[in-house]
This record gives C-alpha cells, sequence and structure tokens, in this order.
C-alpha cells in the first residue's frame, strides 16, 4: 500500500465508449503523473501536473484527456481509444522533496 | 531527452546469489531512481540516488555520476526477490517535477 489509489483496476473498454481512470493520493504531494506501460514496452510519461498545473505534455493523442481538480486527485479521460491503446495506466505523486514516487497499483485497460 | 539503457534483460539465479544488475543513461541528471515491479503490475521506489552508495536491506544501489552509470545489487538473493527491477531517471536533465523516463526493466527469477 503506497498510499496511492487507483480505480478502477480493470477496465474494458470499446472503440466509442467513453470512461475515466480515477488516481488519489492524500500524501499531501503536490506533483502527480501518469505513466503508461504497454506490452514488452518501458514505462512511458504520459502527463504531469505540479500544483493542479499541467507542465507536461509528453505528445499524448488527444483522445487522452487529464484532468487535476485538486492536488489530491487526477483523472484520465479516455474517449474513442484504438486497441493499441490498450495497457497498464499508473499514476504517481511525488513528495516535496523529490526522494521517493509513489505509484499506484495502475488500471489495466483493454480497449475492444 | 535522456535515454536509459539497463542489463541484463532477463536474469535467472539460485537463492544465495549475489545479483547485479546495470543501468546507464545518455544526459547528466540530478538523481536516478531504481525501483521494483510485481507480476500485479504494482511499483514501489526501491531508491533515488544522486552520489555514491546507499543499502536497504540487502539490497545495494551505487551510482558514478562522471561515467553515466548505477547498478543494484542483491546480496543473498530469496525467491521472494523475484521481479522485474527498473531504472529510471529524470527526462529532461533539468530534473524537478519533469516526470522520468524507465528502462526496459530486468526480469528476476531466483529458484529455490
Amino acid at each position: 500500500e503506497t498510499g496511492v489509489t487507483q480505480t478502477p483496476r480493470h477496465l474494458v473498454m470499446g472503440m466509442t465508449n467513453k470512461k475515466s481512470l480515477k488516481c488519489e493520493q492524500h500524501l499531501g504531494h503536490n506533483a502527480m503523473y501518469w505513466y503508461k506501460q504497454s506490452a514488452k514496452k518501458p514505462l512511458e510519461l504520459m502527463f504531469v501536473y505540479n500544483f493542479k498545473e499541467q507542465t507536461e505534455n509528453n505528445s499524448v493523442p488527444s483522445r487522452f484527456s487529464p484532468e487535476c481538480p485538486n492536488s489530491s486527485h487526477l483523472f484520465l479521460h479516455l474517449h474513442t481509444l484504438q486497441p493499441e491503446d490498450s495497457a497498464l495506466y499508473l499514476c504517481a505523486s511525488k513528495d516535496r522533496s523529490g526522494n521517493t514516487i509513489y505509484f499506484g497499483e495502475g488500471s489495466w485497460l483493454t480497449v475492444v | 531527452k535522456n535515454e536509459v539503457e539497463q542489463s541484463p534483460q532477463n536474469l535467472t539465479a539460485q537463492e544465495g546469489e549475489f545479483i547485479t544488475i546495470n543501468c546507464s543513461y545518455s544526459v547528466g541528471i540530478s538523481a536516478l531512481h531504481w525501483l521494483q515491479q510485481h507480476p500485479g503490475g504494482g511499483i514501489v521506489s526501491l531508491f533515488m540516488l544522486s552520489s555514491g552508495k546507499k543499502k536497504h536491506g540487502r539490497l545495494i544501489a551505487t551510482i558514478n555520476i562522471q561515467e553515466k552509470h548505477s547498478s543494484l545489487h542483491i546480496t543473498a538473493s530469496h525467491p521472494r526477490d523475484s521481479a522485474v527491477y527498473i531504472c529510471a531517471v529524470p527526462l529532461y536533465s533539468g530534473g524537478g517535477a519533469d516526470g522520468l523516463t524507465f528502462g526496459k526493466g530486468t526480469h528476476l527469477i531466483i529458484q529455490p
């Protein structure tokens, strides 16, 4: 238990669906991240939020839309995804000192 | 952007053996992370180090900033150490809340 909670843990969605992934941390961290891990590929940064402001978009397609309403919550809204978007989506947060990064358990997404 | 190379990609060893995993990166960094990922997907931060050496139990991490190289060692390895070990560094050399870039990971299996 890292203190970063992701829901749902598993999601199956059709290519025309709209769904959202949720991440929550009450660790007092101000930096939150979305990462993607596809099969046989390394983890890849998607978005960075710092004090609720997006500071990094790592060339992510617009069918992925992040939202950070406050420093404790981070969402990833999904719409018109492709089967190749099937992956493990990991949320993470970092403390002020930057010494430790805390990952959630991840959301396994399957697009059919 | 920083790039990370890890070796070996796969490693199978007998219980009790001394394990070494290597990581090299391309751009100067402020700190490097070693992470552990279990089959369920969850990731745990093992170390963050910016110089020298750190030890936690049977795990030892070293870094040589000049050579842009780090190693993770496991002493007296045990089957419960079986996991994927991932090296990560800041995506950009500025560090801060920029997010991380990751190696492909080393899949370690310790046989009883």
